[in-house]
């Protein structure tokens, strides 16, 4: 059972132009959220989380968005970069658990 | 500093082989965690460790035995290795339960013929 989905293997998109990632979950115990990024042939390395109390959290050009009652999360990335271009985990986490569940990731391509 | 580091980057074993696969962070972290990813999926929890001389299972620890002797090093080792543990491994490791922040190594590229 996938807890943490995310249904679209790939995205391109324009340089300059907003990307956004979708992650949807279904599990009503999870509390955090976290997104991942990764490199071919590196280790993921983490980008930006929200807990549930939030409905947005931004940082530089990356905000993420939550929306409880769809028990939905979006990542947009303004303006996207060449950069930018990796696969994105989503992952979730209960309360008081330290084990994350991660999606199966979104391929983003920047195109120049 | 290091962060996380894997040793090997890639090994190919033959069905019924065992071997080790290591890892080592310097930043203090008490947590640590092997997940696997499979072509097309997510990170699995394979096993973990909230301190020295503490390990528990994970969502796929079956095939591998793990060992936290230090804070610094948990090793995954791999008895009678098998085709479906052909995988990438990842080690990762985080300060405490309320740091969400997990640091990954670069990975392991393990082949089972």
């Amino acid at each position: 059972d996938q807890q943490v989905k995310q249904n679209s293997p790939s995205l391109s998109v324009q340089e300059g132009r907003i990307s956004i990632l979708n992650c949807d979950y279904t599990n009503s115990m999870f509390d955090y959220f976290l997104w991942y990024k990764k490199y071919p042939a590196e280790g993921p390395t983490f980008l930006i989380s929200i807990s549930s109390i939030k409905d947005k959290n931004e940082d530089g050009r990356f905000t993420v968005f939550l929306n409880k009652s769809a028990k939905h999360l979006s990542l947009h990335i303004v303006p996207s970069q060449p950069g930018d271009s990796a696969v994105y985990f989503c992952a979730a986490r209960g309360f008081g658990n330290e084990k994350l569940t991660f999606g199966t990731g979104t391929r983003l391509t920047i195109i120049p | 500093n290091a962060g996380v580091t894997q040793t090997p980057k890639f090994r190919i074993l033959k069905i019924g082989q065992s071997m080790t696969l290591q890892c080592a962070q310097d930043m203090n972290h008490n947590y640590m965690y092997w997940y696997r990813q499979d072509p097309g999926m997510g990170l699995k929890l394979i096993y973990y460790s909230v301190g020295a001389g503490i390990t528990d299972k994970g969502e796929v620890p079956n095939g591998y035995n793990v060992s936290r002797s230090t804070t610094e090093d948990f090793p995954l080792r791999l008895e009678l290795a098998a085709p479906s543990q052909t995988s990438v491994y990842f080690c990762a490791s985080s300060y405490r339960d309320f740091n969400y922040e997990q640091y990954f190594g670069p990975g392991t590229r393990l082949t089972v013929t």
